[in-house]
Formats: C-alpha cells, sequence, structure tokens
C-alpha cells in the first residue's frame, strides 16, 4: 500500500491566521516532503525531511514552518500568508531519501489565502 | 544545472490510438527517470519509472524508453482510453543532489 494521507482537503484562511496541513504515510518510509503546485505548474519542492531531520529547506519563507514529530507524521504551519501562497501543497514520502527513491505523493491540500 | 524540456504540452488523441510524450535533460549523470500522472484535483501517481542501466521498461498498456546517448526519454502509451486523460510529468533526478526535476507536463486528452 502506497498511500500518503493529507489533511484537510481544502482550506481556506485569512492572511492573520494560523493554520496546519497534516500529512501521515505508514509505509515506513523515512524520508517526507513538502510540495508546492501552482495551476498548470510541476511541483516545486520546499522541505524534505530524513530520518525526522530537515534535510532541505529550498529557501521558503519563514511564514512555512515545517515539522516532523515521528517518522510517520508531517505537519506544515502556516502563519501570515499572502494570496500569492494560495496552491495546492503536496505531502510526498519515500523509502530513503537519495537517488532513484521513489517519490509517493498524497492527494494534496487546497490552500487559498484571502 | 538540470534543466528537463517535456514536449508536447498538450496532446489530443483518439480512444484506441497512442500517445507518445518526450523529454530531454541535460545532465548525463542523471541516472533516475519517474513518469507521474496527475488527475484534475489529485495528486501526482507514480506510472512508471526507469533507471539510467535500462534502455526500456513495459508496464500493460505503458512503456518508458531512455536514450541516454541523446539524453532524452519517452512515455508511451497504447490502446488510450478516456481515463489516461490527465497530465502527465517527466522527471530527472539531479546528479550531485537527492532531488528531481520536473518537466512542465502534458496535457493528454482521449476523445470518445
Amino acid at each position: 500500500d502506497t498511500e500518503v494521507i493529507q489533511t484537510p482537503k481544502h482550506l481556506v484562511m485569512g492572511m492573520t491566521n494560523k493554520k496546519s496541513l497534516k500529512c501521515e504515510q505508514h509505509m515506513g518510509h523515512r524520508a517526507m516532503y513538502w510540495y508546492k503546485q501552482k495551476a498548470k505548474k510541476p511541483p516545486e519542492l520546499m522541505f524534505v525531511y530524513s530520518y525526522e531531520k530537515l534535510s532541505i529547506n529550498e529557501s521558503v519563507p519563514s511564514r512555512f514552518s515545517p515539522e516532523c514529530p515521528n517518522s510517520s507524521l508531517l505537519n506544515l504551519h502556516l502563519h501570515a500568508l499572502q494570496p500569492e501562497d494560495s496552491a495546492l501543497y503536496l505531502c510526498a514520502s519515500s523509502q530513503d531519501w537519495g537517488t532513484g527513491n521513489t517519490i509517493y505523493f498524497g492527494e494534496g491540500s487546497w490552500l487559498t489565502v484571502v | 544545472g538540470e534543466n528537463v524540456e517535456q514536449h508536447p504540452s498538450t496532446l489530443s488523441v483518439q480512444e484506441g490510438d497512442s500517445a507518445v510524450i518526450k523529454c530531454t535533460y541535460s545532465d548525463s549523470a542523471s541516472n533516475y527517470f519517474p513518469w507521474y500522472k496527475q488527475e484534475l484535483g489529485k495528486g501526482p501517481q507514480l506510472i512508471i519509472d526507469i533507471r539510467s542501466n535500462v534502455g526500456e521498461k513495459k508496464d500493460q498498456r505503458i512503456a518508458v524508453t531512455l536514450n541516454k546517448t541523446a539524453k532524452h526519454f519517452s512515455l508511451h502509451i497504447t490502446e488510450t482510453q478516456p481515463e489516461d486523460s490527465a497530465v502527465y510529468f517527466c522527471a530527472a533526478s539531479i546528479p550531485g543532489t537527492y532531488k528531481y526535476i520536473f518537466g512542465t507536463g502534458t496535457r493528454l486528452k482521449v476523445l470518445a
């Protein structure tokens, strides 16, 4: 079973709100990712966690704050977002972090910032 | 840096025909090439992948070919069905990193 579960599916938030996106996988994968996808564009990498430690931050603004409570869970905390942050946020996981590791995506969380 | 070009951007085929999508990469050291299908409102799903030590891989109606000399790889879908309609993304590993670069996507429409 290659399932990555994301909640919520849809989120509308104001620019002063604080909200969180959640992700879980029970495949025993040790690498987890956050991607951002704008309409008609490919996914863009934001963060990579490997063995629960932040390994990559693609110069993402601090209003996005990732957290990896354990090897199965990944959160993305959102605060003081801008309307241009509206996008599909995809969580993904892979067996390990390295070239050739297949990345499995969740269905995504649609975020609208008003 | 690594770059991946994907063509065509849109493709319409009649049901039952074949569809071919091509990607070209720039760094000859890239060694892993996955293909993802993304249906409307959903996340990308891996449909097939190929590693640089293999020239072709097939899974039922889907196949991927890799030409390392020319630095391109292609997705072939035979006997297309309406449910094949989606956006398809190719990707290539970025040498020296543990990251991937995605192509710009191909919107495939299978006409019934």
